[in-house]
């Protein structure tokens, strides 16, 4: 069936260095996705946004890159903190309909080492 | 302030009883949405509510059940007939129009 996942499960890096967090889709009718961000014991918090007439969209050290041709999203973190240290998954909309749902996948775990 | 709020934050209950969870949002916004997250797992649609008094079921929707009698409140009960209530239960509102989903922080559900 289709899906939204994500390649690595867990993501250790030294504060300071950069961060990919990549995620794939298998929807080609996807017109829109979303990365959030998730703390131990919160809610999901939006960080990003991008829709499938765009290849880049960059936010404050943040940079989602989309790859229609693979079905590849990731998400780029610039200089991570320790802040940095969540579950971060994406989301996709799938198009059609009036129905606005999204479809999420099961998240990575980075960890940002002082 | 605004935003949404999920009361409680922690909730106990026994198994065979039923169990209402809160959500409550002063954004002005016309769609809710409740989602279950379990370990290891992506967030699962339950139940959502695009307008007031009118709601469809997710991909989960069985054994639970939910209300739209305001454009503010969406509350979750989680029946008995839920075979595996015990997960984190969120709360998410949407702009009409626009795609992104803000949540609330949570409630841990945990039947024994």
């Amino acid at each position: 069936g289709e899906s939204v996942g994500l390649h690595l499960p867990t993501l250790s890096v030294q504060e300071g260095d950069n961060s990919i967090i990549n995620c794939a889709y298998s929807n080609s009718a996807s017109d829109y996705f979303i990365w959030y961000k998730q703390e131990s014991g919160k809610g999901p918090q939006f960080i990003i946004d991008i829709r499938s007439n765009m290849d880049k969209r960059q936010g404050q050290r943040v940079t989602v890159l989309l790859n229609k041709t693979v079905k590849h999203l990731s998400l780029q973190i610039a200089a991570t903190q320790p802040g940095d240290s969540a579950v971060y998954f994406c989301a996709e909309n799938r198009r059609g309909g009036s129905n606005y749902k999204l479809t999420f996948g099961k998240g990575t775990l980075l960890t940002v080492n002082p | 302030d605004g935003g949404i709020t999920q009361s409680p934050k922690y909730l106990f209950r026994k198994e065979g009883q039923n169990v209402t969870l809160s959500c409550e949002q002063n954004l002005n916004h016309d769609a809710m949405y409740w989602y279950r997250q379990d370990p290891g797992q992506g967030l699962r649609l339950i139940y959502y509510s695009q307008i007031v008094n009118d709601f469809q079921k997710g991909d989960i929707a069985e054994g639970y059940s939910v209300s739209r009698e305001k454009k503010e409140s969406f509350p979750l009960t989680v029946t008995s007939a839920q075979k595996n209530p015990t997960a984190f239960y969120l709360c998410a509102s949407r702009q009409n129009q626009a795609y992104e989903q803000y949540f609330g922080p949570g409630t841990r559900l945990t039947v024994t």
